[in-house]
């Protein structure tokens, strides 16, 4: 069946650096949703790419999604502590099926 | 606007038992999908619902079903709990056909 390979799994940063999660789908996706799940929380949409070679932007998050529409990542300048939380993408089959990457736990020291 | 309502949020049961669970959308939102979210498993997709309709399921046994109100309110039955069955349950609404969106709080199930 379909699945999303999400990595890392865990990434823990200094204050101020960037970090990248990377979401590959086995097969052609409709669309993509990332979300952010802070710990005992549920999951916040944050945004869902649509085209083919999409890249969006809100303030220090960047999101692309591939030009075959398999693949996907979140990229954040100079995380801040406020960051920290599990970042998950879904993948969404044309309607069928969403399926969920298995996150990646990102930590912020400062 | 009120975000996506849950109840109850927390659930204790013992095994062989049925549960119920409810999700009230965002106001103006038809569709709603539910999740099942485990520390081994991950996120997982249930079923969703659109017009009172189950438009698609995940991969779950038959002992999980839910339905859609007029009013777009939803609830979700497990039946014959199992252990395994512990998790949080997750609705989300969105405002057209979709899957995913806006997440309610969960309920927490517990199955004893």
């Amino acid at each position: 069946g379909q699945q999303v390979m999400q990595i890392p799994q865990y990434q823990h940063v200094q204050e101020g650096e960037d970090f990248t999660t990377y979401c590959n789908s086995s097969t052609t996706l409709s669309n993509i949703q990332w979300y952010k799940q802070r710990p005992g929380g549920h999951p916040v949409f944050l945004i869902q790419l649509v085209k083919s070679g999409e890249v969006k932007k809100q303030k220090r998050l960047t999101f692309q999604f591939g030009e075959a529409k398999k693949n996907s990542s979140l990229h954040i300048t100079a995380t801040q502590t406020t960051d920290v939380g599990t970042y998950f993408c879904a993948g969404d089959q044309y309607g069928n099926k969403l399926v969920f990457g298995a996150g990646t736990i990102l930590r912020v020291k400062s | 606007k009120a975000g996506v309502t849950q109840t109850p949020r927390y659930l204790i049961k013992t095994r062989g038992q049925q549960v119920t669970l409810s999700c009230s959308p965002i106001s103006g939102h038809r569709s709603v999908s539910w999740y099942q979210q485990t520390p081994g498993q991950g996120l997982q997709f249930l079923f969703e619902y659109f017009s009172e309709t189950q438009r698609n399921k995940g991969n779950f046994p038959g002992r999980f079903s839910g339905r859609q109100f007029s009013n777009s309110r939803s609830e979700m039955n497990v039946s014959t709990l199992e252990l395994g069955d512990s998790a949080l349950y997750l609705c989300a609404s969105s405002p057209d056909r979709g899957l995913g969106g806006f997440f309610g709080p969960g309920t927490r199930l517990t199955v004893l």
